[in-house]
């Protein structure tokens, strides 16, 4: 079965420095691979994927994420974060089905500091 | 516009009701989800619909039974419900098989 492992439940940093959130994936085939972001009391939004092709996906919100097959990860990066980034931020991994339904990791809370 | 939109976006009720939550989508996707999220914001597929038949059922109690009446909607129905089913349930959309899936704003779920 497939699973997805976000060590870091909180990450604080200052604004204006860089961030870089860790996702590591289990999943036998090729997954698909997604970071949702989901600020305080609403839904989820889509940041990026990765299906197939150039292993560094740029997203919104100048977020990008680099697939690592060797290292099972895909961890999502931004080189200045704002104030507004302080979210909860999801990965999560696909298979090849649409109809299969997303796994989730446990999310990380990004907190930024003034 | 809004691409997936839910009704209610609060529910408030007392163990035992009898509830629905509703989800349309205007994106034309052949597929839709409800997702759980927990007090700990911990997100777990509940059921899957690709054009109208079920997919899924990730061993969610039978009190919860989806409703899709047509592509573009699938509603929740929950039965006798639980102080355990308070939580945020989230419904999704998608149309290929690359499984990218947009969210609706989701229902906030209290039971008392």
């Amino acid at each position: 079965a497939q699973s997805v492992t976000q060590p870091d439940i909180h990450i604080t940093v200052s604004e204006g420095a860089s961030l870089e959130l860790r996702c590591n994936y289990s999943y036998g085939a090729t997954p698909y691979l997604f970071w949702y972001v989901q600020s305080p009391g609403q839904g989820l939004q889509l940041l990026l994927k990765y299906f197939s092709g150039d292993t560094l996906v740029q997203g919104i919100k100048g977020f990008e994420a680099e697939f690592k097959r060797s290292q099972s990860s895909f961890n999502l990066r931004k080189p200045s974060v704002h104030w507004s980034d302080a979210a909860e931020y999801f990965c999560a991994v696909a298979s090849g089905g649409g109809a299969d339904g997303l796994t989730f990791g446990k999310g990380t809370h990004l907190i930024i500091q003034p | 516009d809004t691409a997936v939109s839910q009704t209610p976006k609060y529910l408030v009720t007392q163990m035992g009701n009898d509830k629905s939550i509703k989800c349309e989508q205007n994106l034309g996707h052949d597929t839709m989800y409800w997702y759980k999220q927990d007090s700990k914001k911990f997100l777990k597929i509940m059921f899957s619909y690709n054009n109208k038949e079920l997919i899924i059922n990730e061993t969610v109690p039978n009190r919860f039974s989806p409703k899709s009446p047509d592509k573009a909607h699938l509603n929740l129905h929950i039965n006798s419900l639980e102080l355990g089913d308070s939580a945020v349930y989230f419904c999704a959309s998608s149309q290929d098989v690359s499984g990218t899936q947009y969210f609706g704003p989701g229902t906030r779920l209290l039971v008392l």
